[in-house]
């Protein structure tokens, strides 16, 4: 099974701001997902990140407050951009690199104020 | 279009009784998996169980099964034995390929298990 570290696990953050979240993979994926969990709702994906291309965003989310870098088959991050409160949420990252699971990160639990 | 539906938000559970969480899906794929997680308060996605759509035999893992209905689409996950630590969200989710192997979730259902 993947270990997947996701850096914060929470932060509070100022309106405005941006926050960069980090996801590291033990072994090498090909695909990396970003999902958004709003306060009592489901996840929502954001957008699937594969190495050496542009993330594909899902309706609703722009590479714009959600820019996203993929360096290697390990690594990716995920910048929330001019944040206000409503991005207040939680963010995981999972990996699905050919097993049958969908392996999450811890969250990061975002407070913006 | 692909959907997962959990039509119960609440349920409540005496411990050590058997639960049933309820899914149903829609998905035109031959092809699918089936999955179940919970999410305690800490936010972490904890993986539970899995049901390929070509498995003719119900998934289990230890206290966890899966009640898979292909012709009804439902993948009901049942909790034997019930504890106080199973007090979570559990949300079912799917993979299929046609939806670019991304995983939908349902709403989730929040399992409150009584002593």
């Amino acid at each position: 099974s993947a270990v997947i570290s996701q850096k914060p696990s929470r932060d509070i953050c100022q309106r405005g701001t941006s926050l960069t979240i980090q996801c590291q993979v033990d072994s090498q994926v090909t695909m990396m997902f970003w999902y958004r969990q709003q306060p009592g709702q489901s996840l929502t994906l954001i957008a699937t990140a594969n190495q050496g291309s542009e993330a594909t965003y899902e309706s609703g989310f722009v590479i714009d407050k959600f820019p996203i870098s993929r360096p290697n088959l390990t690594f990716s991050t995920l910048t929330v951009s001019n944040m206000s409160p409503e991005d207040s949420s939680i963010y995981l990252c999972s990996v699905e690199g050919g097993r049958i699971e969908a392996f999450f990160g811890q969250g990061t639990r975002l407070t913006v104020v | 279009a692909q959907k997962i539906t959990q039509t119960q938000p609440g349920m409540f559970v005496q411990e050590k009784e058997a639960v049933t969480l309820d899914c149903t899906y829609d998905t035109s794929d031959q092809s699918y998996g089936l999955f179940w997680y919970k999410q305690p308060s800490s936010g972490e996605m904890i993986f539970l169980i899995y049901q390929g759509s070509y498995d003719e035999q119900n998934a289990t893992e230890g206290r966890y099964s899966l009640n898979f209905q292909k012709a009804r689409k439902s993948a009901n996950l049942v909790i034997s034995a019930s504890q106080l630590g199973d007090s979570a969200m559990y949300f079912c989710a799917m993979r299929a390929g046609t939806g670019g192997f991304k995983t939908i979730f349902g709403a989730g259902t929040r399992l409150f298990v009584k002593a």
